[in-house]
């Protein structure tokens, strides 16, 4: 079946560095893509959605330039956390809908400012 | 506004009974629902999907039902496991969007 791939699952870095998350859709293309954001024991929370050849349409209150979203093909997303914080330490996930009833989601990223 | 409601927020359940989670949405208008189980620092994945015209829908243990006139679904579990612990989430979608509407998630968790 179709599968998000996304990497790395888990990430430290400093504070003030970048980190990029990719997001890879294996065995279909998707034009479309979602990055969501995860706190500990709370729903997700869409950040962003991602359009190939396109800029990405950003929710309400998500930094732009904070949180970098490229969609170079057909099959990759990423996302790039610049100038990390402490504060931007969270669960990120991609997903990708197939159709109009199925999206698929990636494993996730851990990401860990310190 | 789109909503999704779940309930309850978290359970409690032993290995080897039922249980059964509630999901309360006021998307609109609606296309399909569906049920995603996450496990702790991992992606949801996919349990069951349903459309308007569908009324109940079963994958292995778990058998989601729909009512789209009251605008509930259920997600019923049966016989329990161990790996079933998990946050449960529902998610709708409206009609010609494909940005869902997520629930909150109930948390289970299955003791021996």
């Amino acid at each position: 079946g179709a599968v998000v791939s996304q990497h790395p699952s888990r990430v430290i870095c400093k504070s003030g560095t970048s980190v990029k998350i990719e997001c890879r859709s294996l065995d279909f293309q998707a034009t479309t893509m979602f990055w969501y954001r995860q706190f500990p024991k709370k729903s997700l929370m869409l950040m962003a959605t991602s359009n190939e050849g396109s800029k990405a349409t950003y929710e309400q209150g998500v930094e732009k330039d904070k949180f970098l979203i490229n969609h170079a093909s057909l099959t990759l997303s990423t996302l790039t956390v610049t100038s990390a914080h402490p504060e931007d330490s969270s669960f990120y996930i991609c997903s990708a809908p197939i159709g109009t009833f199925e999206a698929f989601f990636g494993q996730g990223t851990r990401l860990t400012v310190v | 506004k789109n909503q999704v409601e779940q309930s309850p927020q978290s359970l409690i359940i032993l290995e080897g009974k039922n249980c059964t989670l509630q999901c309360n949405y006021t998307v609109s208008p609606f296309s399909n629902l569906r049920w995603y189980k996450q496990d702790t620092g991992r992606g949801p994945v996919s349990l069951t999907i349903m459309t308007f015209s569908e009324n109940t829908k079963s994958n292995g243990r778990y058998t989601a039902t729909l009512d789209a006139d009251t605008k509930q679904s259920s997600l019923h579990i049966t016989a329990s496991q161990l790996s079933d612990s998990a946050s449960y989430i529902c998610v709708v979608t409206s009609g010609g969007s494909y940005i869902p509407t997520f629930g909150r998630g109930t948390s289970l968790i299955v003791h021996p």
